[in-house]
């Protein structure tokens, strides 16, 4: 049980256009879902955090207009990475966390973004 | 601030050896502390996790203990196996907080 998928798992595109990357937790439902990144042999950092039906909350230094997300069931968060750049090329992860877990987030297998 | 600081990789290690990854953290509060486990191509799982000083986490052979004085959680497992080859991650929550630091995640190898 709690299984968080992500689609798509590795994504190409050019620099100017926009991406969307979904997690979905698959067998239970997700009240927060978090948003990683994470740089070659270095640590996930949270990037923001978001409950379903609200407005995620950013990490500090994280643009807020860059990285859209969005929570709007309790099974799907999406990241939207808008007019992205080479310097966003990245490995992103989310995970997700059920109502009264509060110390336990589930993850899902990441995608791997790479900005021409 | 709080952080996690674990030993870099990467290990390689014979099958049957006896595996430590160090892990040692700052926290403002009173942290968890977590080891997660990456397979390759997968998420992160949990493997093991410690929420108070003197607990021990342990499952699948490997375990480690919350040594508040030392301020450290290091991973042991006394004999590893070629299916435990993944990258681990040492982590902290606080009580009081949804973020989770990470180490920058240590890779182990293990050779038949």
């Amino acid at each position: 049980g709690a299984v968080v998928s992500q689609h798509p798992s590795w994504v190409i595109c050019k620099s100017g256009t926009s991406v969307k990357i979904e997690c979905r937790s698959l067998d239970f439902q997700a009240t927060t879902m978090f948003w990683y990144r994470q740089f070659p042999k270095q640590s996930l950092m949270l990037m923001a955090t978001s409950n379903e039906g609200s407005k995620a909350t950013y990490e500090q230094g994280v643009e807020k207009d860059k990285f859209l997300i969005n929570h709007a069931s309790l099974t799907l968060s999406t990241l939207t990475v808008t007019s992205a750049h080479p310097e966003d090329s990245s490995f992103y992860i989310c995970s997700a966390r059920f109502a009264g877990a509060t110390d336990t987030q589930y993850f899902g297998p990441g995608t791997r973004l790479t900005v021409l | 601030g709080n952080s996690v600081t674990q030993m870099e990789g990467p290990v390689t290690l014979s099958e049957e050896a006896f595996l430590t990854i160090n892990c040692t953290y700052t926290a403002t509060g009173y942290p968890s502390l977590f080891w997660y486990v990456q397979y390759p191509g997968e998420g992160l799982q949990l493997l093991l996790k410690a929420t108070k000083a003197d607990d021990k986490g342990s499952n699948k052979g490997f375990e480690a203990t919350y040594r508040k004085e030392t301020t450290s959680f290091h991973l042991e497992k006394g004999s590893v196996q070629v299916s435990d080859s993944a990258v681990y991650f040492c982590a902290l929550t606080l009580a009081t907080g949804n973020q989770f630091y990470f180490g920058t995640g240590t890779s182990l190898t293990v050779i038949p």
